[in-house]
């Protein structure tokens, strides 16, 4: 069956970086893109960051553009999402999921939670 | 970039009742539109996608409709295990934003 599982989260202080990793089984994992979506404690869904099946293309939300880069092993089945200069509005549960071509996110992980404080 | 405009941002319905959630593109994204369930302590849960397409396993209450700017989510029969946050999410080109979500109570 499919799994997506993150981990790397923890607690780090502002202006530090932190890796998420997502172990992805099941599937077929090269086949699909790939993203990050969060959801910061008390707010909704906030898409974060894609990359294609192949990593040819890779694309950011505004608020993490230039901080953050989503990276893939498609040898590996694994996906990061390297995060420089934290803030504390980074503060949030990370997930992975992915999607196949036309249809958006349909299997998603658990999550692993990144809380940003001195 | 496309915004996403979700309304109302809550609703409390009867048990039963026919509930509508509205999701606005600022631009047209054609029917590239999902609509999510996410409940607390829960992974989202991808309910329909382009605009009207029910995802395998997801009860027949559930519909979606509309194209170009203007979406909706229904729910024919509120049941209790409904109670959730709606999220939209637009999927054209690069940015796939959500909504800011709609909850849903039982009244």
């Amino acid at each position: 069956q499919v799994q997506l599982v993150e981990s790397g989260g923890g607690v780090v202080q502002p202006g530090r970086s932190l890796r998420l990793s997502c172990a992805a089984s099941g599937f077929t994992f090269s086949s699909y893109g790939m993203h990050w979506v969060r959801q910061a404690p008390g707010k909704g869904l906030e898409w974060v960051a894609v990359i294609w099946s192949d990593g040819s293309n890779k694309y950011y939300a505004d608020s993490v553009k230039g901080r953050f880069i989503i990276s893939r092993d498609n040898s590996n089945n694994t996906l990061y999402l390297q995060m420089s200069t934290l803030r504390a509005e980074d503060t949030a549960l990370y997930y992975c999921a992915r999607n196949q071509w036309l249809v958006p996110l349909d299997y998603w992980g658990q999550g692993t939670l990144v809380t940003v404080s001195s | 970039d496309i915004q996403m405009t979700q309304s109302p941002s809550s609703l409390s319905a009867s048990v039963g009742d026919r509930v509508t959630v509205t999701c606005r593109a600022s631009q047209g994204i054609s029917n590239y539109l999902a609509w999510y369930q996410k409940k607390p302590g829960r992974v989202p849960k991808l309910l329909i996608y382009a605009a009207s397409t029910l995802q395998s396993g997801v009860p027949s209450r559930f519909s979606g409709s509309g194209s170009g700017t203007d979406f909706t989510l229904t729910i024919s029969s509120l049941q209790p295990e409904d109670v959730a946050t709606y999220y939209c999410q637009k999927y054209t080109s690069a940015l796939w934003t959500f909504g800011q979500g709609t909850k849903v109570e039982i009244k």
